[in-house]
């Protein structure tokens, strides 16, 4: 139980394209989910968390207006990186947690999508 | 912002002996977790300890807390090639939110 899915895995795009990213709980209903994103050998970066319903709140840092996200339902949350540039090219993880029933102190994670802006 | 220093970077020990990696953390917390990432792939969940435990077990994993200190180790038993991942850690809050650490490198030779 517990499972995060993400899609696409990978993404190649062209700089200036917008890329969306899906994060899916399959088996659980997702309260609150978070977006990261993490650079080759290094630690995870949260970007913004979200809640079913309600508006991301962002990181300090982290443009709401580049980075759009979206929590339409208790099962989806999207990341839309607009107008993408080569510095955005990284690995982007989503995590969940499940309120009621799974407790709100485990994130489990999605697979992750690598990012690549050429 | 990281949550803090994790030690050391990088290890390398041989199949069957004992790892040992240390964080430590910065804010005030509600649990300390740890988590372990394969190369290219998600977070999977190890452990978690809440901030009024000193000590937690779960297989060949220990996990210890020192909130004096504000530090935490994770022991790994009798190592295997298939521990070779990177091993982070995370500070909780009670709303959920983790703050990661800079992670541990393991590799395990068979």
């Amino acid at each position: 139980g517990a499972v995060v899915s993400q899609h696409p895995s990978r993404v190649i795009c062209k700089s200036g394209t917008s890329v969306k990213i899906e994060c899916r709980s399959l088996d659980f209903q997702a309260t609150t989910m978070f977006w990261y994103r993490q650079f080759p050998k290094q630690s995870l970066m949260l970007m913004a968390t979200s809640n079913e319903g309600s508006k991301a709140t962002y990181e300090q840092g982290v443009e709401k207006d580049k980075f759009l996200i979206n929590h339409a339902s208790l099962t989806l949350s999207t990341l839309t990186v607009t107008s993408a540039h080569p510095e955005d090219s990284s690995f982007y993880i989503c995590s969940a947690t499940g309120g009621a029933t799974l407790g709100t102190d485990t994130q489990y994670f999605g697979p992750g999508t690598r990012l690549t802006v050429l | 912002s990281q949550q803090g220093e994790e030690d050391p970077q990088a290890l390398s020990i041989q199949e069957g002996e004992n790892a040992t990696m240390n964080c430590s953390y910065k804010t005030s917390i509600n649990n300390l977790q740890w988590y372990r990432q394969n190369s290219g792939r998600g977070l999977v969940h190890l452990i978690l300890i809440r901030s009024n435990e000193r000590e937690k077990h779960s297989g060949r994993l220990r996990v210890t807390l020192d909130t004096s200190k504000k530090s935490s180790s994770l022991l790994i038993t009798a190592s295997r090639a298939a521990d070779t991942a990177s091993y982070f850690c995370a500070g909780g809050t009670s709303y959920g939110k983790l703050t990661f650490g800079q992670g541990t490198i393991l590799t395990v030779h068979p």
